[in-house]
């Protein structure tokens, strides 16, 4: 399983873009790049999968370079309800990879 | 979308006693499932994978006969923590594995458990 860094906390203001990256070195080429936002006391929620290049979708946008080892979340004017922890995901999806959670990017959005 | 719900969504034992969590996928068959355990201010971490009709397969340091996961069809599966003490109080979520193209996987939306 391809093991992931992200940046332990961000901070941003209601209206400004985040983008979170997400390194992932050693990636396997069957390897999916999944995204999920989590709230206190919930269970994550999926915002966005992607393989290479860029992938958007009503919520946000995820960035991949050709080489594939990082990726991007972009979060288009983050608003305060944005507040959440964000986990980025690499693994074999056809093979029917483990989830095995990183230690995710706890963002704070300010008024 | 894919809807995943846990029962109960909070509970309070008795230390020594045991507690079910039972984990549904609502509109969809999922032959696989997944056991996580979240301490506060921390990330999700593996229990264990359940597979419809096997027995389930554990994370190293996860006592399987602390935590008996049941995944009797391809919409439940359980997780009952045996002899429950205050250490175990946490927050238990599971997931479930949409069988399809890109294997989706639907997170339900926790269980908090406090061991008294």
């Amino acid at each position: 399983l391809a093991k992931t860094t992200q940046p332990i906390s961000m901070d941003s203001y209601e209206g400004q873009e985040v983008n979170i990256t997400c390194s992932h070195n050693n990636i396997a080429t069957n390897d999916y790049i999944t995204w999920y936002q989590q709230f206190p006391s919930q269970g994550p929620r999926f915002i966005i999968q992607g393989y290479k290049t860029k992938v958007t979708n009503e919520v946000a946008s995820l960035f991949i370079p050709a080489d594939r080892k990082s990726s991007t979340l972009s979060l288009p004017r983050v608003s305060l309800s944005d507040t959440a922890v964000y986990y980025c995901l690499v693994g074999d999806m056809a093979g029917g990879f483990k989830t095995i959670f990183g230690a995710g990017t706890r963002l704070f959005v300010k008024a | 979308g894919a809807v995943v719900s846990q029962h109960p969504s909070r509970v309070i034992c008795k230390s020594g006693t045991s507690v079910k969590i039972e984990c549904r996928s609502l509109d969809f068959q999922a032959t696989t499932m997944f056991w996580y355990r979240q301490f506060p201010k921390q990330s999700l971490m593996l229990m264990a994978t359940s597979n419809e009709g096997s027995k389930a397969t554990y994370e190293q340091g996860v006592e399987k006969d602390k935590f008996l996961i049941n995944h009797a069809s391809l919409t439940l599966s359980t997780l009952t923590v045996t002899s429950a003490h205050p250490e175990d109080s946490s927050f238990y979520i599971c997931s479930a594995r949409r069988q399809g193209a890109g294997n989706e996987q639907f997170f339900g939306p926790g269980t908090r458990l406090t061991v008294l």
